[in-house]
């Protein structure tokens, strides 16, 4: 039981280039999240899917694109790093119509853009 | 989501309680307060949440106020594991929605 997993775990990108962070979960739960922590920041939403086919903008959407593949996975889409988005990315899901509605996070994927 | 207003640090003796207190004074009859933790740079946890009544699980007691604007955190048996930021955020049981963190309150537990 994997829960939510993160791919990749560290990426190094030059500015412009363009990358596709993975995240899947197998808890079959129906929301899924992608939030921004910069150091010693908190938490920073950037797109939430509330199910599947659905997107929302968070707080952070510039520079981002995200797709729900389908109920297990939610991909975040950088099309041209920028250094700004040099951060540590958690994906997160949740069973939103159901049980105590508890958020569970994966490890995190550290990107670094130069 | 109500907005909830955190201490940004706060120490504590290993060994005592950890009291971590959170202002939610916007908070919806409908929303419950959730409380989760992170340590270092890993993905945050949860911990507890409650809607009114005081809630204890292996981890923690959330004690949350009769007006529902304010709640308290408490780790009863600090150790030194449980340095971390711990956030507290308010939503509604059920539903997707925003979920947005604030600040959190960075503890440290000391020997």
């Amino acid at each position: 039981n994997a829960g939510v997993t993160q791919t990749p775990k560290f990426q190094v990108l030059k500015t412009g280039q363009s990358m596709t962070l993975q995240c899947a979960q197998d808890m079959n739960h129906n929301s899924m999240y992608w939030y921004r922590q910069d150091p010693g920041m908190g938490l920073r939403l950037i797109y939430y899917s509330a199910s599947e086919g659905t997107t929302d903008k968070g707080e952070v959407p510039n520079g981002y694109n995200v797709s729900r593949l389908n109920k297990r996975e939610f991909s975040l889409r950088l099309e041209s790093a920028a250094p700004s988005q040099t951060s540590v990315y958690f994906c997160a899901s949740t069973d939103g119509s159901s049980g105590a509605n508890v958020l569970t996070f994966g490890a995190g994927s550290r990107l670094t853009v130069l | 989501d109500a907005k909830t207003t955190q201490p940004t640090s706060m120490d504590c003796a290993e060994g005592r309680a950890a009291n971590l207190p959170c202002n939610h004074s916007t908070i919806s009859g409908n929303e419950y307060v959730y409380w989760y933790r992170q340590i270092h740079s890993q993905g945050p946890q949860y911990i507890i949440h409650g809607l009114k009544n005081n809630e204890t699980n292996e981890m923690a007691s959330l004690i949350i106020t009769e007006d529902r604007k304010s709640s308290t955190l408490i780790l009863p048996h600090a150790t030194l594991r449980d340095t971390a930021v711990y956030y507290c955020i308010v939503r509604v049981f059920q539903g997707a929605q925003k979920l947005v963190f604030g600040q959190g309150t960075r503890l440290t537990i000391n020997p």
